[in-house]
């Protein structure tokens, strides 16, 4: 079993106010890293995929950055906006198979 | 078109039955897999196939028993439902390597009374 943890556990910003969430995942054996959106009720939505040290994603206001030497990831959300509200969710894969180890979330509230 | 489907959205039922939950994908996906949500939200692998063959499978009751009659489909059929056996169910796909996205049915939602 892989530990990935993610941090905070929750979090409430206003809307407006930029953020920032860790996945930390051990860098042995790595070979993806994953996150997601997932707004309550529905299901996971994915939002990028990483595989290499230094990758940046970037869609729309959300970026996210990998560090695999040191075994995390940052997620951003720039400007917050009340519909950006959900629980973001990692998990990284590693070289040994085809299983997903997700992390428990970072839950968001963005306050109108 | 709905990528990964999941029948039924939800289910009631007394406990000691049995139940079947069914996923589709129709992503040509090569490998499939079972999360059950727990009451934190967290997700938690069940089991995974590949090419029809079971390739993940964690600590599970043996009352839970996928099936995976071609690639497209793998279902998960739950003997002597019991109350902790209440939670969402997630079918997911991804076309086989880690890199790939995994993409989620719209789960199922579960309760035994």
């Amino acid at each position: 079993i892989l530990n990935v943890e993610q941090s905070p556990q929750s979090l409430h910003v206003q809307e407006g106010d930029s953020t920032n969430f860790t996945c930390s995942f051990p860098s042995s054996n790595f070979y993806a890293l994953h996150w997601y959106r997932w707004e309550t009720a529905k299901s996971p939505e994915a939002l990028f995929v990483m595989t290499l040290n230094g990758d940046e994603k970037k869609k729309g206001r959300i970026s996210a950055t990998l560090n695999t030497k040191e075994g995390y990831s940052y997620l951003y959300i720039k400007g917050s906006q009340p519909e950006d509200s959900a629980t973001y969710l990692c998990a990284s894969t590693t070289n040994t198979g085809n299983q997903f180890y997700f992390g428990t979330g970072t839950s968001l509230t963005v306050i109108p | 078109d709905t990528a990964v489907s999941q029948t039924p959205k939800y289910l009631v039922t007394q406990m000691g039955n049995d139940k079947s939950i069914k996923c589709e994908q129709n992503l040509g996906h090569d490998t499939m897999y079972w999360y059950k949500q727990d009451s934190k939200k967290f997700l938690k692998i069940m089991f995974s196939y590949n090419n029809k063959e079971l390739i993940i499978n964690e600590t599970v009751p043996n009352r839970f028993s996928p099936k995976s009659p071609d690639k497209a489909h793998l279902n998960l059929h739950i003997n002597s439902l019991e109350l902790g056996d209440s939670a969402v169910y997630f079918c997911a796909s991804t076309s086989g390597g880690g890199w790939e996205t995994q993409y989620f049915g719209p789960g199922t939602r579960l309760l035994v009374l």
